[in-house]
């Protein structure tokens, strides 16, 4: 049930771009993004709710694709602020699964 | 402001003893979850609940045990029979309507003396 993401980690100089990607086993119904820094509670970034969508925010955006059962995560011209392990999620019933995880290093 | 509150901020548990992780919300959401994480790892769901006096297991709920008396609350034990509970806890909630967003509380580290 646990959704898969690619990479597992990377590494960017500020101002470079990255791409996390979230597989799903499963049906995707909804998409759900969150990063998480070190010792603290994930925060939410967004939620994509039908195939074909794409949200974003400042330069952090994402896509859907239901039919693959998949969704990306689009972080531009990256800043030191973005280091973090992101984690994409999806409801299955009453539950609740966290994607493997990312861990996202912005160096200067 | 709405949150939820997660305490300690750590916990030392001894062998063989039993320990209560305390959290509450004053969000009004129904459901509330509690998450295990590893160093490095991602979340595992330990337990859930979606209305008073109801709960579910999650992947990983032997060692656990949980109570939902009141909607506000939703303390989590860790008892002697968890053999390695060292681990970061953590608390969300929810609305009922699907999709919505988790909101965490700030966690609790525990470890072993």
């Amino acid at each position: 049930q646990q959704p898969v993401q690619s990479p597992q980690a990377v590494i960017l100089r500020e101002g470079e771009d990255a791409v996390i990607n979230c597989s799903s086993s499963k049906a995707l119904y909804s998409v759900h993004w969150y990063r998480q820094k070190h010792g603290e509670a994930p925060v939410f970034l967004m939620i994509l709710l039908k195939g074909g969508e794409q949200k974003g925010h400042d330069k952090i955006s994402a896509s859907f694709n239901e039919k693959k059962q998949q969704s990306s995560l689009y972080l531009t011209a990256s800043q030191l602020s973005y280091s973090g392990t992101y984690f994409c999620g999806t409801e299955a019933g009453n539950q609740f699964y966290f994607g493997t995880g990312t861990s996202l290093t912005v160096i200067p | 402001d709405g949150g939820i509150t997660q305490s300690p901020k750590y916990l030392f548990r001894k062998e063989g003893q039993n320990v209560t992780l305390s959290c509450e919300q004053n969000l009004n959401h129904d459901a509330m979850y509690w998450y295990r994480q590893d160093p490095g790892q991602g979340l595992r769901l330990i337990y859930y609940s979606q209305i008073v006096n109801d709960f579910q297991k999650g992947d990983i709920a032997e060692g656990y045990s949980v109570s939902r008396e009141k909607k506000e609350s939703f303390p989590l034990t860790v008892t002697s029979a968890q053999k390695n509970p060292t681990a970061f806890y953590l608390c969300a909630s929810t609305g009922t309507v699907v999709n919505q967003p988790q909101h965490f509380g700030d966690g609790t580290r525990l470890s072993i003396l």
